[in-house]
């Protein structure tokens, strides 16, 4: 199978800090990754689409300045919330499509739980 | 753009009772099909997918979905509920082209009593 982890599992920040969450591709190479937040009792929202080697796609009303996306190599996607709030907690999960498997099946990380005090 | 509706918030059985919940979704095009489970306090599981082929599909833990093209559905099913299948369900549809976002369902929490 195709394992995605995320790091950290969990962080807890002080409002105004940023946080850097790191999602990788362990046994195989992703052409593109999706951050997603959940909030608690609901449902996955897509944030932003991550291509490798270019710019970030953000869905309608996710403030691209606030959540920076950085897909440097075909293993790795970063995301940083930045001068986080409290309002930011939530569970951060990305997905990964392996790049040689025609890119219709995804595989997500285990998440990443931010709280902001 | 696609939408996914899940139509029940909470379902409530008891152990050994039979299961169904209702998914539907909007895209007139093509579209690959899922089905996800989240146990409490762990992450996102898939249960069973259908991109193409026989409409009924059968997944793990004993789950089955059937994609109804016509109705633009694909509820999920289990004959018999085991009181460990507690957990939330998430329905999800993506357009059939690589590279596609996941849109998923706002989910549905199954709470088995045994």
């Amino acid at each position: 199978g195709a394992v995605v982890s995320q790091h950290p599992s969990r962080v807890i920040c002080k409002s105004g800090t940023s946080v850097k969450i790191e999602c990788r591709s362990l046994d195989f190479q992703a052409t593109t990754m999706f951050w997603y937040r959940q909030f608690p009792k609901q449902s996955l929202m897509l944030m932003a689409t991550s291509n490798e080697g270019s710019k970030a796609t953000y869905e309608q009303g996710v403030e691209k300045d606030k959540f920076l996306i950085n897909h440097a190599s075909l293993t790795l996607s970063t995301l940083t919330v930045t001068s986080a709030h409290p309002e930011d907690s939530s569970f951060y999960i990305c997905s990964a499509f392996p790049r040689d498997r025609g890119s219709y099946e995804q595989y997500f990380g285990p998440g990443t739980r931010l709280t902001v005090t | 753009a696609q939408s996914v509706s899940q139509h029940n918030h909470h379902v409530i059985l008891s152990e050994a009772a039979s299961l169904e919940l209702g998914c539907n979704y909007s895209y007139g095009g093509t579209v690959n099909l899922f089905w996800y489970v989240q146990y409490p306090g762990q992450h996102l599981q898939l249960l069973l997918k259908y991109f193409s082929g026989d409409p009924l599909v059968k997944g793990i833990k004993g789950f089955e979905a059937e994609f109804i093209k016509s109705k633009f559905s694909f509820n999920l099913r289990k004959p018999s509920v085991q009181w460990s299948d507690t957990a939330e369900y998430f329905c999800a549809v993506k357009i059939n082209q690589a590279g596609t976002a996941l849109i998923f369902g706002k989910g549905t929490t199954l709470s088995v009593s045994s």
